[in-house]
């Protein structure tokens, strides 16, 4: 079965910071992989995906996640950070073939004005 | 308004009692889910179902029980085995996390058990 580990639980940062969020797998195949993030009072939603191809993908509102087959990783990244990222941000990974969507413990992120 | 709606939004049941909780999607998604969101532990994966008539435990399903005769619908049981079912409930559905399309979610229940 597959698992999901965000090893960053509270992460705070100023403004204009640089960003990056772990998230590791364990799956011996083949995955699709998620950021997902949610605003405070607000639903989930999708960051960015990857399924296959570059390994750099880019998503919403600047930010972009990272393949590395060989680590096990997807981590998220983004340059400047601004106040409206403050949120919880989720990895999720889903097994090729398999509708089983896991998500990781999640990384609360508050950004300083 | 094509979405996800999970009903009622705070429930309070006495220990000892079954409780199900509503979910419905009108977007024509094949696949449903549902997590568990508690502090500190993320979401957690229940059940899901891949089809009409056909569901699988995700990682901490006992205690629970679901359904899904219908496409549009995914209703949890809450049991009373479930011994500590006091919580935030998320419903979610996709057209297919194989095909890499995103799950959308519903804003989710809060269910007190007193």
């Amino acid at each position: 079965a597959q698992s999901v580990s965000q090893h960053n639980h509270h992460v705070i940062l100023s403004e204009a910071a640089s960003l990056e969020l772990g998230c590791n797998y364990s799956y011996g195949g083949t995955v699709n992989l998620f950021w997902y993030v949610q605003y405070p009072g607000q639903h989930l939603q999708l960051l960015l995906k990857y399924f296959s191809g570059d390994p750099l993908v880019k998503g919403i509102k600047g930010f972009e996640a990272e393949f590395i087959k060989s680590k096990f990783s997807f981590n998220l990244r983004k340059p400047s950070v601004q106040w409206s990222d403050t949120a919880e941000y989720f990895c999720a990974v889903a097994p090729f073939g398999n509708e089983k969507l896991t998500f990781g413990t999640g990384t609360r992120l508050t950004i300083i004005p | 308004d094509g979405g996800i709606t999970q009903s009622p939004k705070y429930l309070f049941r006495k220990e000892g009692q079954n409780v199900t909780l509503s979910c419905e999607q009108n977007l024509n998604h094949d696949a449903m889910y549902w997590y568990r969101q508690d502090p500190g532990q993320g979401l957690r994966l229940i059940y899901y179902s891949q089809i009409v008539n056909d569901f699988q435990k995700g990682d901490i399903a006992e205690g629970y029980s679901v359904s899904r005769e219908k496409k549009e619908s995914f209703p949890l049981t809450v049991t009373s085995a479930q011994k500590n079912p006091t919580a935030f409930y998320l419903c979610a559905s996709s057209m297919s996390a194989t095909l890499n399309t995103e799950a959308f979610f519903g804003q989710g229940t809060r269910l007190t058990v007193v």
